[in-house]
């Protein structure tokens, strides 16, 4: 059975940083592209970042790009998301979710962590 | 990065149909068939379409999707108390993205 839970949330303050992970089970964690996606009060689903399965393409939502970095451990089945300089509107709840390469959508998600950006 | 507009809600009565509706460009609905769409209850979302027509396993084919141009649309059938949740569709969007999501629509089931 495939499961992805994710862990790390929490209360933080603006300009402050913090790591969610995933961590990944029931699959071959290292042949698969590994997604965020973030929901934040009262909105709707946005897409964070992608990782592909040997890091070598890494892609960001402008929203975030310059201080979020995704990053993964294939020997741990572990998935990261360190977020730095965090605003208010990162508010949200952050989803981990596996990203399928051959077609091009999200076939299993986590329960999601949530990350509160306040003073 | 502009999201897929969607309807902010529908409503329907048990065992009649509805549809959503999802318009993109011709960058990310109109230029691929990669169109998904998943069911949020505030748990883990669930993708019940993918490749814009295909059910996953365990899906009711009371599901279906569907592409025309830059919309898509997603069309439940005999509208159960259990699909009462909100829907979102997404689109892959190669570009320096991945993926693009609707802003999401709530089904109201009466």
């Amino acid at each position: 059975e495939v499961q992805l839970v994710e862990s790390g949330g929490g209360l933080v303050k603006p300009g402050g940083s913090l790591r969610v992970s995933c961590a990944a089970s029931g699959f071959s964690f290292s042949d698969n592209t590994m997604t965020w996606v973030r929901q934040a009060p009262g909105k709707g689903l946005e897409w964070v970042s992608s990782i592909s399965s040997t890091t070598t393409y890494i892609y960001y939502a402008d929203s975030v790009e310059g201080r979020f970095t995704i990053s993964r451990d294939n020997a741990k089945n572990s998935l990261s998301l360190q977020m730095n300089s965090l605003r208010a509107e990162d508010t949200a709840v952050y989803y981990c979710a596996r990203w399928r390469d051959d077609n091009y959508y999200l076939d299993y998600w986590g329960q999601g962590t949530l990350v509160t950006v306040s003073s | 990065q502009s999201a897929l507009t969607q309807p902010a809600s529908v409503s329907g009565s048990p065992g009649q149909s509805i549809t959503i509706s999802c318009t993109g460009t011709s960058s990310d609905v109109g230029a691929y068939d990669s169109v998904s769409w998943y069911q949020h209850t505030g748990k883990a979302p669930k993708v019940m379409i993918y490749e814009v027509t295909n059910r996953p396993s365990g899906v009711p084919d009371r599901f279906s999707g569907s592409k025309s141009g830059n919309t898509a649309s997603l069309t439940i059938s005999g509208l159960q108390a259990e699909d009462e949740a909100d829907y979102y569709c997404s689109s892959y969007a190669r570009s320096t993205t991945l993926v693009v999501f609707g802003g999401g629509t709530k089904l109201t089931v009466l």
